[in-house]
């Protein structure tokens, strides 16, 4: 099994302010990674597929990047809509699917 | 525009089974298949599986081999993730997804299921 780590587990940051979150791979998956937001009581939504293609309607703000095993989700002016947690999953060993432990973006 | 709908939270006793349905509107519904994902309390994201709605085949998370059956009935554009001898452990949220198999694009506002005796 593929083991996704994320990290940091929790992130405080400020309006306006830049988020990097990092996702890890145990080994390589190429590009096959997605990254999702979760906010609780709403329907979990997909914001990049392929480690670096916004999903439909996702600002330009957020930005995906990395391959192999390295990958980065950076939001690069934090808007109040932002604060949630964030999944990544890797579709690289289907249907072996794996996801990260996420992580929490909160207001510093 | 796209929606997946599921049904109402369940309350189930350890030993019981449960079923989940997901119904998709808004797209060509067999050009896409269905991923189960599940939430538990405090934990991550947990893929369970998928289902192809353009011939049925499915694919099962290796944990849930032995307890998950998904279904789809392309006439009402409906699928259905049932889950047997449930535990406590399984209480969680589970969602459903529009997915080639892959990541899942557009997802279902989750199901509730707790297990309690």
């Amino acid at each position: 099994e593929i083991v996704m780590t994320q990290s940091p587990a929790t992130l405080s940051v400020s309006l306006g302010e830049r988020a990097t979150l990092s996702c890890r791979a145990s080994q390589s998956i190429s590009s096959n990674l997605a990254w999702y937001q979760l906010k609780p009581g709403q329907a979990p939504r997909l914001l990049i597929h392929g480690a670096s293609t916004r999903a439909a309607d996702i600002p330009a703000r957020i930005s995906g990047s990395g391959s192999g095993t390295e990958f980065t989700l950076t939001i690069s002016s934090l808007q109040s809509e932002d604060f949630a947690v964030y999944y990544c999953q890797q579709f690289n060993n289907w249907p072996l699917v794996t996801f990260g432990g996420g992580t929490k973006v909160e207001i510093k | 525009q796209v929606q997946l709908v599921q049904s109402g939270a369940e309350v189930k006793k350890p030993g019981a089974s449960v079923k989940v349905s997901c119904q998709a509107s808004g797209y060509t519904f067999v050009n896409y298949g269905i991923m189960w994902v599940r939430q538990t309390p405090g934990q991550g994201l947990e893929w369970m599986g998928w289902i192809s709605s353009y011939n049925l085949k499915t694919n099962y998370a290796q944990k849930f081999q032995d307890r998950v059956t998904m279904t789809t009935d392309t006439s009402t554009r409906t699928s259905y993730m049932e889950l047997r001898s449930l535990t406590s452990d399984d209480t969680a949220v589970y969602y459903c997804a529009r997915s080639y198999g892959d990541y899942g694009s557009y997802w279902g506002q989750g199901t509730l299921v707790t297990v309690s005796s």
